[in-house]
């Protein structure tokens, strides 16, 4: 069955760091994975999806992602953080039958920023 | 940019009552689904669902759940029988109909239960 684990419950770092927020995966084909964010009372938003190709993928609010089969990992990494960056983070997997591609999602990532 | 969104944003019931919570997919997406956040918990998928019926469910979608688009626009989920436990942020969200585009979410429901 596919999962997915985000090893860490909450990070925190000061404004102006770098960031990566670790993702594991297990699927038994080639993985479609995506990283979402959710402010307090929002929805889920897309930050980057990976399909195919490069293993290196751009997402919106200077966020990128790696894609690592050996390690079966899609961590997110920002270079420097801003404090509206504050937010739950999750990664998922999405898993195919007949073309609906449902979404397997990790626990989520707190990432509180320090000022 | 469209949205998905759902109605209502905070809905409380009495336990053993009828809830239907609605969305409105983008117009030219064909996949639609339903997850559930249970407070401190992640993100569950319920649902998925296409060309008129449901393509995969849960363990958690049993019986007392529904599912239906009853016109072109809207996409409802049903839980006929609330209990205690069905307390959670529901999540409406919808795909294109081509494999490498994502989902997109709307802001959920946040369900009741007393």
């Amino acid at each position: 069955a596919q999962s997915v684990t985000q090893p860490d419950i909450h990070i925190t770092v000061s404004e102006g760091a770098s960031l990566e927020l670790r993702c594991n995966y297990s699927y038994g084909a080639t993985p479609y994975l995506f990283w979402y964010v959710q402010s307090p009372g929002q929805g889920l938003q897309l930050l980057l999806k990976y399909f195919s190709g490069d293993t290196l993928v751009q997402g919106i609010k200077g966020f990128e992602a790696e894609f690592k089969r050996s390690q079966s990992s899609f961590n997110l990494r920002k270079p420097s953080v801003h404090w509206s960056d504050a937010a739950e983070y999750f990664c998922a997997v999405g898993a195919h039958h007949q073309g609906a591609q449902k979404l397997v999602f990790g626990q989520g990532t707190r990432l509180t920023i320090n000022p | 940019e469209p949205e998905v969104t759902q109605t209502p944003s905070h809905q409380v019931t009495q336990m053993g009552q009828e809830v239907i919570l609605r969305c409105v997919p983008i117009s030219n997406h064909l996949y639609f689904y339903w997850y559930r956040q249970i407070l401190g918990q992640k993100v569950e998928f319920l649902v998925s669902f296409y060309n008129n019926e449901i393509s995969e469910k849960s363990e958690i979608f049993d019986d007392q759940f529904s599912v239906e688009r009853p016109d072109g626009s809207n996409f409802t989920l049903k839980i006929r029988s609330t209990k205690l436990e069905d307390s959670a942020m529901y999540f409406c969200a919808s795909r294109y109909g081509i494999p490498n585009q994502p989902q997109h979410f709307g802001d959920g429901t946040r369900l009741s239960i007393l």
